[in-house]
């Protein structure tokens, strides 16, 4: 199966600090990723869709100035936090959507997750 | 805008036993893909079925199967032989057919815990 990884897995900042999360498909090319925000005990919240070498589209409600997201190339998205603040601390998780067709085609894997800490 | 609905924020079930979980949508499209994801402590999310919208054919893996009915837009899920490692939140998704830049909605999701 495809393989996507997240860094930092945790990270602890202090407010007003910015942070950044990597996301990348590890054999496999990204056409999109996605960025979830999950808080304890609920679901999965979109936050964006990126797709490589174009603007995120930004869910309803998310400040696209304080979530900034980058998809450079085919296999590496960055989420940054910008001057965060201890609302901002949650759980944060990409998935990609597969390029080409074939067995992984409109397959979205998940990353391991990346926990936030903004003291 | 499409919605899924997980009525059942917990539900407990004996090693070896059966269990199901329910999940209902609401769509105005014909297509689409519906699936179940397993999030256990890790919070990794798993995939555990994905059934397509075309197909009549009830997806099954493993011990994992589902009860699809379209007409009523409903997806449960079924568990069977349940093992301790089966505890987690389970995710009932939603997505349209129109390739990968198409959106997961998730639902509430549904805590399984497998007791001895």
């Amino acid at each position: 199966g495809a393989v996507v990884s997240q860094h930092p897995s945790r990270v602890i900042c202090k407010s007003g600090t910015s942070v950044k999360i990597e996301c990348r498909s590890l054999d496999f090319q990204a056409t999109t990723m996605f960025w979830y925000r999950q808080f304890p005990k609920q679901s999965l919240m979109l936050m964006a869709t990126s797709n490589e070498g174009s603007k995120a589209t930004y869910e309803q409600g998310v400040e696209k100035d304080k979530f900034l997201i980058n998809h450079a190339s085919l296999t590496l998205s960055t989420l940054t936090v910008t001057s965060a603040h201890p609302e901002d601390s949650s759980f944060y998780i990409c998935s990609a959507g597969a390029r080409t067709s074939g067995t992984l085609y409109n397959e979205q894997f998940f990353g391991p997750g990346t926990r936030l800490t903004v003291l | 805008a499409q919605t899924v609905t997980q009525s059942q924020p917990e539900m407990s079930v004996q090693e070896a036993e059966t269990v199901t979980l329910s999940c209902t949508y609401d769509t105005s499209e014909s297509d689409y893909y519906l699936f179940w994801y397993k999030q256990p402590p890790s919070r990794q999310m798993i995939l555990v079925i994905r059934q397509e919208a075309y197909k009549q054919q009830n997806a099954t893996e493993n011990r994992f199967s589902v009860n699809f009915q379209k007409a009523a837009k409903s997806f449960s899920l079924k568990i069977s032989d349940s093992q301790l490692g089966d505890a987690a939140m389970y995710f009932c998704a939603y997505r349209s057919r129109t390739g990968t830049a198409s959106k997961l909605t998730f639902g509430t999701g549904t805590r399984l815990q497998v007791t001895l």
